[in-house]
């Protein structure tokens, strides 16, 4: 059965800091990939994607994440995070096509001066 | 092009009320799913639809929970005698026809949700 895991519930980063949120996932084929961001009382918005290709894709908002089939991992990285950032970042997996999302529990991202 | 839309954004209900949650796919969007989100939980299936059609109920309640998306008209998530239990927020999306035909997209766009209060 498809999985993932976020395994950093809570991460506090300082403002103009890098990040790295952590994914792995488990799933049989090769998986399609997502980084969601929600903030607090609002929907889920797309960061990226990763279906085939370049294993090191960019996001809007300066994000990007890079695919590691050997780790089943997809962490998403920014070089240096605003206080906007803060947010809760959710990764999903997918069989790719019409189907449903299996998401990770997510990761709440604080930011400090 | 508008995008997701559900509506109420908030709704409280009695315990033993019935809960109807609506959206309204992006124009053009034939396929919908419904999620829910518990708190300090991330988004778990529920149920996937076309128009007029189930496809995938695998992760809705076999009981008190339904779900349709008619030829006319948004898709509902019916939630009937609910239960404390059933509080959370309820997320639809929804997504263009023939993925692989609709440039490879395979991406799902979110409404707002509807946050749901059972007292």
């Amino acid at each position: 059965a498809q999985s993932v895991t976020q395994p950093d519930i809570h991460i506090t980063v300082s403002e103009g800091a890098s990040l790295e949120l952590r994914c792995n996932y488990s799933y049989g084929a090769t998986p399609y990939l997502f980084w969601y961001v929600q903030s607090p009382g609002q929907g889920l918005q797309l960061l990226l994607k990763y279906f085939s290709g370049d294993t090191l894709v960019q996001g809007i908002k300066g994000f990007e994440a890079e695919f590691k089939r050997s780790q089943s991992s997809f962490n998403l990285r920014k070089p240096s995070v605003h206080w906007s950032d803060a947010a809760e970042y959710f990764c999903a997996v997918g069989p790719g096509g019409n189907t449903p999302l299996v998401f990770g529990k997510g990761t709440r991202l604080s930011v400090i001066a | 092009n508008a995008g997701v839309m559900q509506n109420p954004r908030h709704l409280v209900r009695r315990r033993g009320q019935e809960a109807r949650l609506r959206c309204s796919p992006m124009k053009g969007h034939s396929h919908v799913y419904w999620y829910r989100q518990l708190p300090e939980e991330g988004l778990k299936f529920m149920v996937y639809l076309q128009k007029e059609n189930i496809i995938d109920e695998s992760g809705m309640p076999k009981e008190r929970f339904s779900a349709e998306f008619p030829k006319e008209g948004p898709s509902i998530l019916r939630i009937q005698q609910v239960v404390r239990g059933d509080s959370a927020a309820y997320f639809c999306a929804s997504s263009p026809p023939q993925g692989r035909l609709a440039g490879g997209s395979y991406e799902q766009y979110f409404g707002p949700g509807t946050r749901l209060t059972v007292t």
